[in-house]
């Protein structure tokens, strides 16, 4: 399978807990994206890598997400003390220089 | 107002008919364009790019207005595989970098 993967599918945390999920983009892309969806709404902007750089940050985003792309490779994003408001599904996409985005599958947080 | 503003529906259509989507944008200087189908409970697949020159791709055709801000999606001869979530996309970019901003999606049902 040659396409994004997010790990996990589904994440069922406590409030105040950490949680991370990692996205690997497909080899070729150099460009990996996070967006956050929720019911009826559009994907939200999060962050933007180009390789291992973070050129974006959304300003919607707290100091509690934290977002990684070591070697330009695979991501990760963390959200630390998680609030019931973080619950949401979380898209990771990648995409070559003027392409439209190749999504993974998401990971759907839910905070209890 | 949204950057990015859909008619959020629902369309409902009977098979073979012809249905249209609009979408209108609020940066004027938006350089790239997109329209991605989504599927209920699953990520967004690209389903086309927008050109200036307006563009088909077998029964779907896309029309971009810099004028007047908006694009457009048409869909010829509607299957029942055809209903799913339709999202335009807008990036400030012709390079499509950075944040792209996402419609709240226009849901179309196709009945037999």
């Amino acid at each position: 399978d040659t396409g994004v993967s997010q790990d996990p599918r589904h994440k069922i945390t406590k409030r105040g807990q950490n949680v991370t999920f990692r996205c690997d983009p497909i080899s070729e892309h150099n460009r990996l994206y996070w967006y956050r969806q929720t019911l009826g709404q559009g994907p939200e902007f999060l962050t933007y890598f180009q390789n291992e750089a973070q050129l974006e940050k959304s300003r919607l985003l707290s100091d509690r997400f934290s977002a990684e792309r070591p070697k330009g490779s695979f991501s990760t994003l963390e959200i630390q003390r998680t609030e019931q408001g973080d619950s949401a599904m979380y898209l990771c996409a990648s995409s070559l220089v003027g392409d439209g985005y190749t999504f993974g599958s998401g990971t759907r947080l839910t905070v209890v | 107002r949204k950057e990015v503003e859909q008619d959020p529906g629902p369309f409902n259509v009977p098979e073979g008919a012809t249905v249209a989507f609009n979408c209108t944008y609020s940066n004027s200087a938006s350089q790239s364009f997109f329209w991605y189908r989504q599927d209920c409970r699953k990520e967004p697949k690209l389903l086309m790019s927008v050109y200036s020159s307006g563009n088909e791709d077998g029964r779907f055709t896309a029309q971009l207005n810099r004028a007047s801000q908006y694009i457009s999606l048409l869909i010829r001869d509607s299957k029942l595989s055809d209903s799913a979530t339709y999202l335009c996309v807008v990036n400030r970019f012709n390079t499509n970098a950075g944040k792209s901003t996402f419609g709240d999606g226009t849901t179309l049902t196709v009945k037999p």
